[in-house]
């Protein structure tokens, strides 16, 4: 089945650490996408792609890294200059800039 | 840039009931008006959509409305079921490709 898996589901980092949470999708979308959730907010736009080597800062990208080496992958590093990091985190891929699938999301926690 | 607001952010309804999602949206060039569902612990998942050249959409239950003039769109939930709790958000899209913008989710409770 194709679909967007996300790894690992809950994450702990403590403060002053990086972590990576990892995306992969086999659906052969060319866009990826990471967006973070936080209670009673919507779901706001960290970084996207377009292409593969080619990424965006989206709305919130100040204290986050991306990389997109292969299509199926685009990683998301939470670094330690994020100084609110904790978050559900959600990654999602589309093959039309519309419709988006969303991956189950990653719980991030910052001890 | 743009900006969505949805209300109500929590709602309770009867099984069997109606219920209603308000979205505005406030830039005119938007086109695209997703609905997403969200289960606990999980990611959304689309629900239904329209586009600007469309004012009401329908898909069994579920159907979505568009006022391009007043730049508010709706979701209708008929004859609601346990199944519909979750939280539902809706998106609009105007400008850059695939940058959807998301209101802030709506609660919605079915009480049997």
């Amino acid at each position: 089945d194709g679909g967007i898996t996300q790894s690992p589901k809950y994450l702990f980092r403590k403060e002053g650490q990086n972590v990576t949470l990892s995306c992969e999708q086999n659906l052969n979308h060319d866009a990826m996408y990471w967006y973070r959730q936080d209670p009673g907010q919507g779901l706001r736009l960290i970084y996207y792609s377009q292409i593969v080597n080619d990424f965006q800062k989206g709305d919130i990208a100040e204290g986050y890294s991306v990389s997109r080496e292969k299509k199926e992958s685009f990683p998301l590093t939470v670094t330690s200059a994020q100084k609110n990091p904790t978050a559900f985190y959600l990654c999602a891929s589309s093959d039309s800039g519309t419709f988006l699938y969303f991956g189950p999301g990653t719980r991030l926690t910052v001890l | 840039g743009e900006n969505v607001e949805q209300h109500p952010s929590t709602l309770s309804v009867q099984e069997g009931d109606s219920a209603v999602i308000k979205c505005t949206y406030s830039d005119s060039a938007s086109n695209y008006f997703p609905w997403y569902k969200q289960e606990l612990g999980k990611g959304p998942q689309l629900i239904i959509d329209i586009r600007s050249n469309v004012g009401e959409k329908k898909d069994q239950r579920i159907a979505v409305t568009l006022n391009k003039t007043a730049k508010h769109f709706s979701l209708h939930i008929t004859e609601t079921q346990p199944e519909d709790s979750a939280v539902y958000f809706c998106a609009s899209l105007a400008g850059s490709w695939g940058k959807l913008q998301f209101g802030a989710g709506t609660q919605v409770v079915v009480t049997p």
